[in-house]
């Protein structure tokens, strides 16, 4: 079955470490998304590609990197200038990029930095 | 930009009534998504709405393009309903992906 897969489900790293989180999917879909969710916020973009070797800022870019180098990935690196790292990353595709139809989501990864 | 703005943020409800969930936005849209939350964080889509009505066993979501308002209702309603429901909304012009509501955090209780 086709689908999108984040892992890992939970992570732990320590304070100035970067950590990568990852996003596979087999869809065939052009646009890929990262979003973050804190608690009592709606999602909130962090950035998006919408072709292999292009990706745009979202609204919170600050402190984080992403890479398109294959269609079906889309890691995402929470670097050591994020200030407030510890948060629920949720990974999205799908079909267009200016088009929310077809949208899928992962499972998520529940990041939390001590 | 688009504000979405979801109703109630809290609702707690008895097992087997009917719930409503409320979401409204301020720009035109291509697509509406129902998005579903439970504790630890994984989210599964529900549905996803241009026009019209679409129904999922026990769950029905509509959406009324003209009001830019759509409900996600419940019937039965069942404790392990209870999750976070989430409304995000796409397109209207942008290619930055979705815009989401903050949630209504749904309790059932037996």
């Amino acid at each position: 079955d086709g689908g999108i897969t984040q892992s890992p489900k939970y992570l732990f790293r320590k304070e100035g470490q970067n950590v990568t989180l990852s996003c596979e999917q087999n869809l065939n879909h052009d646009a890929m998304y990262w979003y973050r969710q804190d608690p009592g916020q709606g999602l909130r973009l962090i950035y998006y590609s919408q072709i292999v070797n292009d990706f745009q800022k979202g609204d919170i870019a600050e402190g984080y990197s992403v890479s398109r180098e294959k269609k079906e990935s889309f890691p995402l690196t929470v670097t050591s200038a994020q200030k407030n790292p510890t948060a629920f990353y949720l990974c999205a595709s799908s079909r267009t990029g200016p088009s929310a139809r077809g949208a899928f989501f992962g499972q998520g990864t529940r990041l939390t930095v001590v | 930009k688009n504000e979405v703005e979801q109703s109630p943020q809290n609702l707690t409800a008895q097992e087997g009534e009917f719930i409503t969930i409320n979401c409204s936005y301020s720009v035109g849209i291509s697509a509406l998504h129902w998005l579903q939350q439970h504790p630890g964080g994984g989210i599964v889509s529900l549905f996803m709405l241009s026009s019209g009505k679409k129904k999922h066993g026990r769950l029905i979501a509509t959406i009324n393009i003209q009001e830019k308002h759509s409900s996600l209702h419940i019937t039965a309603s069942h404790p392990r309903d209870s999750a976070v429901y989430i409304c995000a909304v796409g397109g209207g012009g942008g290619a930055d992906g979705l815009t989401f509501g903050k949630g209504t955090h749904l309790i059932i209780q037996p």
